[in-house]
């Protein structure tokens, strides 16, 4: 079946360290985002990317990076110049401008 | 991007009932779209609309884009359990979608 997989579901950072959270789609989308949804908020944008090798930053980009190396995979670091990293994080694809995004399930990231 | 106000911010239901929640915004959309989700999962589409006034059913949903294109409103009649869960209301003009808060529905047995 077609979807988004993200993984891990779950994901424990120590103080100081990195993390990449992974995004795969096989819908053949080309854009992708990644969200960082916090309790009691809507989603609020992290990065995108319309195309292969080319992404933005969103509303709340500091101290996160991605990559667009492949069609199917949108992988996010979270460094640790991010101060307030646990969060959950949702990755979605759209095929174009007017199709709506298509989520995945999310990786649920804490501070040890 | 900018935050949608989405009401209410949530709502005890009784079994049977019908239930409306709404989304405005300040600034026009060319898109409305209503998302559902459940503890620990990602967002779901629930009804897309695309044109203002558009009135569209999916099931026992139902969603109207508004005509000012700066609201939208969604109707679940005769809800059921499963209706349990965050809804969402999101706006776009590109590619990039603008979400309410939610609308966090507990439905009484």
């Amino acid at each position: 079946d077609g979807g988004i997989t993200q993984s891990p579901k779950y994901l424990f950072r120590k103080e100081g360290q990195n993390v990449t959270l992974s995004c795969e789609q096989n819908l053949n989308h080309d854009a992708m985002y990644w969200y960082r949804q916090d309790p009691g908020q809507g989603l609020r944008l992290i990065y995108y990317s319309q195309i292969v090798n080319d992404f933005q930053k969103g509303d709340i980009a500091e101290g996160y990076s991605v990559s667009r190396e492949k069609k199917e995979s949108f992988p996010l670091t979270v460094t640790s110049a991010q101060k307030n990293p646990t969060a959950f994080y949702l990755c979605a694809s759209t095929q174009g401008l007017v199709q709506p995004q298509h989520f995945g399930d999310g990786t649920r990231l804490s501070i040890l | 991007g900018q935050q949608l106000n989405q009401s209410p911010q949530s709502m005890f239901i009784q079994e049977g009932e019908d239930v409306s929640m709404n989304c405005t915004s300040s600034s026009i959309f060319n898109t409305w779209l209503w998302y559902k989700q459940d503890p620990g999962e990602g967002p779901v589409l629930l009804i897309a609309l695309y044109k203002a006034g558009e009135l569209t059913s999916n099931g026992r949903l139902t969603a109207q884009f508004g005509i000012t294109r700066k609201d939208s409103f969604l109707n679940i009649s005769a809800s059921i359990p499963s209706d349990v869960g965050i809804y969402f209301c999101a706006g776009s003009n590109d590619y990039k979608l603008s979400f309410g808060a939610g609308t966090t529905v507990t439905v009484r047995a």
